[in-house]
């Protein structure tokens, strides 16, 4: 049963179209991430939600938002889409703190025309 | 310096061989070291957590050497399903979390 769920899989947007990348977790878990990966690079996380307490990492554009409205969804929101921001995003949790395992959902692939 | 460094590789080894690879860190109080694995254009999955004795899980081994600030992974008696980017990943209070570029391994038949 899955247990980090991302939608959509692939995702093709417009330069400049604002797109929005979802995942859920069946796990209960405190901790939700959102990371970043291009091609033969590291997950960049992005940011992470520690129950409903947003941290943004000091490098991560603006132009990069995320919503928690409840225990189980996570949003990531890209406002302005550039053709940089091409990239396999990938949704993360962990029970209850960084220092713990992280469970991976199948990432959104996300292609910008 | 890249905190979390590891060779690219491709590390291209014959079936059954061992190989083994290590990953650097450069902050000192890093907590909590794991190995993920990362098959190709699929999200990384834990492979084993880190400890401080060092630890085995059937044919994968892992060591933490906090003096030269390094961590290992040995795959013994490898499987053609053993192909894939294995990850480091470093936890650490200040610096958060870090993952390495990967390290790709390629078993041949």
């Amino acid at each position: 049963d899955a247990m980090v769920i991302q939608n959509p899989r692939y995702q093709v947007t417009q330069f400049g179209k604002p797109v929005t990348l979802s995942c859920s977790q069946t796990l209960n878990h405190n901790v939700m991430y959102w990371y970043q990966q291009k091609s033969s690079q590291a997950p960049k996380l992005l940011f992470h939600y520690y129950d409903k307490d947003f941290n943004n990492e000091a490098d991560t554009p603006d132009n990069f938002q995320s919503r928690r409205p409840n225990t189980s969804f996570c949003f990531l929101d890209i406002r302005s889409p550039g053709l940089g921001d091409a990239a396999m995003y990938l949704c993360a949790t962990s029970r209850a703190g960084m220092q713990e395992t992280q469970y991976f959902g199948p990432g959104t692939r996300l292609l910008v025309l | 310096r890249k905190e979390v460094e590891q060779d690219p590789g491709p590390f291209n080894v014959p079936e059954g061989a061992t190989v083994a690879f290590n990953c650097t860190y450069s902050n000192s109080a890093s907590q909590s070291f794991f190995w993920y694995r990362q098959d190709c254009r699929k999200e990384p999955k834990l492979l084993m957590s880190v400890y401080s004795s060092g630890n085995e899980d059937g044919r994968f081994t892992a060591q933490l050497n906090r003096a030269s600030q390094y961590i290992s992974l040995l795959i013994r008696d490898s499987k053609l399903s053993d192909s894939a980017t294995y990850l480091c990943v470093v936890y650490s209070s200040a610096s958060k979390i870090i993952f390495g570029s990967g390290t790709r391994l390629s078993i041949r038949p």
